[in-house]
This record gives C-alpha cells, sequence and structure tokens, in this order.
C-alpha cells in the first residue's frame, strides 16, 4: 500500500526558531515523486517542491530545505529563522503508480505550523 | 496564481439539494483532477480527467459526478447533499507525459461547500 505520514499533527515555534516538518512515505515503486505543498490560512494549496526517487540531493531554496532519505523514506523539510508568515499547514504528497493509485497524488494528513512573534 | 480557476469560491446550500463546481484548468493543461478536503478525511482524491475522458477514479461517491468539457473546463456535480459533504473542493491542472504525471499539480483556491 502507499502512505504518507505526517507525525507532527501541530507545532508551535517563536519567529526566528529554526522547525523541521517530518515526512515518511511508503511505496513499493522504484519510481516516485514527493511533494510539498503549503496551505496559508486563506486556503489555496500551494506548491513547494517535487523531487523524484532517483534524486537524493538536498534542495535548499531560500530558507527552506528539504532533505530526502531513501534509506528511512523520508521526505523532511526545515524552515530555518521561522517567520510569521510561515504559519500555515504544510502537506507532503506522494505520486507513484504502484498499486492502483493511477499516479495521483496522495497526501499526509499535513502539519500546522504557528509561528509566533 | 495558480492559472487554475475555480467557482464559486464560497456555496453554501441545504441538505438534499445539488451544486455544481466549475474549474477552469492552466492554459495548455489536459488533465484536470479533482480533490475534497475535509477536517475528518483530509485530502481526498476524487476523479481525474484527460482530454475530456475519464482516467482514474477515487473515492468519489455515488452521488458525485464530474465531465470535462471540449474547451477543457470541468465540473463536479454534488446531489443529494448531506451535512457530511460539507468540504474544500479543490481543482487541480497537471502536464502529462505519455498519459503519466510527470510534474506538479496546480490547485485552484477551492470552491468552500457548506451543507446546512
Amino acid at each position: 500500500a502507499q502512505k504518507v505520514t505526517q507525525a507532527q499533527t501541530e507545532i508551535s515555534v517563536v519567529e526566528k526558531e529554526d522547525v523541521t516538518l517530518d515526512c515518511v512515505y511508503e511505496t513499493r515503486d522504484t519510481t516516485y515523486y514527493l511533494f510539498w505543498y503549503k496551505q496559508p490560512p486563506s486556503g489555496e494549496l500551494v506548491f513547494l517542491i517535487r523531487r523524484n526517487s532517483f534524486d537524493e540531493q538536498n534542495e535548499i531554496s531560500g530558507r527552506y530545505s528539504w532533505n530526502f532519505q531513501k534509506s528511512t523514506s523520508s521526505f523532511n523539510f526545515t524552515i530555518t529563522a521561522s517567520q510569521v508568515v510561515d504559519s500555515a499547514v504544510y502537506f507532503c504528497a506522494l505520486k507513484s503508480d504502484y498499486g492502483g493509485s493511477q499516479g495521483n497524488l496522495i497526501f499526509g494528513k499535513g502539519t500546522k505550523l504557528s509561528v509566533k512573534p | 496564481d495558480s492559472g487554475v480557476t475555480q467557482t464559486p469560491k464560497h456555496l453554501i446550500t441545504a441538505t438534499g439539494q445539488r451544486v455544481t463546481l466549475r474549474c477552469s484548468p492552466r492554459s495548455g493543461d489536459l488533465s484536470v483532477y479533482w480533490y475534497q478536503q475535509s477536517l475528518d478525511q483530509g485530502l481526498q482524491f476524487l476523479i481525474q480527467y484527460y482530454n475530456g475522458e475519464e482516467r482514474a477514479k477515487g473515492n468519489i461517491l455515488e452521488r458525485f459526478s464530474a465531465q470535462q468539457f471540449p474547451d477543457l473546463h470541468s465540473e463536479l456535480n454534488l446531489s443529494s447533499l448531506e451535512l457530511g459533504d460539507s468540504a474544500l473542493y479543490f481543482c487541480a491542472s497537471s502536464v502529462l507525459a505519455g498519459g503519466q504525471l510527470v510534474g506538479e499539480l496546480f490547485f485552484g483556491e477551492g470552491s468552500r461547500l457548506t451543507v446546512l
């Protein structure tokens, strides 16, 4: 079965703290894609990053960084020096063709991040 | 702005009624997806269309149906509405290569449905 687990339901930090959002996935596919989306209080889903299963290089984009480790089936997301505008629900998602998902995105339950001033 | 347009943004209706949600994909995207986001179920895939044809089905109730028109816009029809259908309904579009999703899904802002 394919599954995405975001064990942290809610995280609260103070501005300028670093915070890591965990994502663990399950799939039997050897080729798959992982995604992170942000859902701010306004409700829209904003794409942050896509990573394919063959590329385990970590990625950094400004204050955001992602750590992909196939050995532990994890794709964690770190925000450095968090800001109030980072407050949102963050979703990790998996795209895999295995097991009848037909290549559609399977989302985790999301982690609600609150950054307090 | 993702380029995906959804209307209406908010909709309040009563149990037993029927509503239609509309989605226009990004220019050039042939594939449209519908997702439902509710508090208890999270983000659930409902259905996918590709160039007018149904491509994949997820956890879509029989009371729900969808279609994609020749101009590629899509409509999600929800009938015999129940309180539990209250949710945020997202449309997304994507680029497919060889029929497979190779990029990210671009989501619209969602249609928030409240059933009273």
